[in-house]
């Protein structure tokens, strides 16, 4: 079963604005990761955050978790064309090692 | 970071066929993954390729249909045996990395079946 849902599904906006991409989950995790995925390409991961984080960053990229609400959000800052890509969350329930269960995505689209 | 290739990047075959992906990594890793991506959808753990025994599996899949071989730590093939248009999809390997539990993918092979 799908462990993340990701929202929006879509997201549109122009190149300088931000972008915030939403992530909810079921189950207890140990860490949830966002990985980015180029027109049906391969997968690039982009930020790991564990369960004990709050915040983290990474460049123009800020990852947020909220345990209690088993919610995550994806902010991009000063977003540019090149950002256009889906967008997907992906937990991990066990600590060290485990299986990764992937959301449906969000697919972000940045026009000039 | 781990670089990991997979050949072919696409195919196109006719049902009943077999079609064996090739996924190479540039340096020995623990574990490698095989999942799918169907259209519009997000990705699926098909099974861990365990080096040097029997993949495991997840629910749903099976090795009649999806073989899969791990000769060494850097190599592994992923086959897609008696094909319908159903397994039309994306095919992606990954690896485990040195950090904490994330994964490196492929570029991923695009299969389309007739």
């Amino acid at each position: 079963s799908q462990q993340g849902e990701e929202d929006p599904q879509a997201l549109s906006i122009q190149e300088g604005e931000n972008a915030t991409m939403n992530c909810s989950y079921k189950t207890s995790i140990n860490n949830l990761q966002w990985y980015r995925q180029n027109s049906g390409r391969g997968l690039v991961h982009l930020i790991l955050i564990r369960s004990n984080e709050r915040e983290k960053h990474s460049g123009r990229l800020r990852v947020t978790l909220d345990t209690s609400k088993k919610s995550s959000s994806l902010l991009i800052t000063a977003s540019r064309a090149a950002d256009t890509a889906s967008y997907f969350c992906a937990t991990g329930v066990n600590s060290g090692y485990s299986t990764l269960t992937f959301g449906k995505g969000t697919m972000l689209l940045v026009s000039p | 970071s781990a670089v990991i290739s997979q050949k072919p990047s696409r195919d196109i075959c006719q049902r009943g066929t077999s079609l064996t992906i090739q996924c190479q990594v540039d340096s020995q890793v623990t574990m490698m993954f095989w999942y799918r991506q169907q259209p519009g959808q997000s990705l699926t753990l098909i099974a861990t390729a365990n080096q040097g025994s029997e993949a495991t599996y997840e629910s749903g899949f099976v090795i009649d249909k999806f073989p899969i071989s791990r000769p060494n730590l850097t190599f592994s093939t992923l086959t897609v045996s008696n094909m319908s248009p159903e397994d039309s999809s994306i095919y992606l390997c990954s690896a485990l990395g040195t950090g904490y539990n994330e994964q490196f993918f492929g570029p991923g092979t695009r299969l389309t079946v007739l």
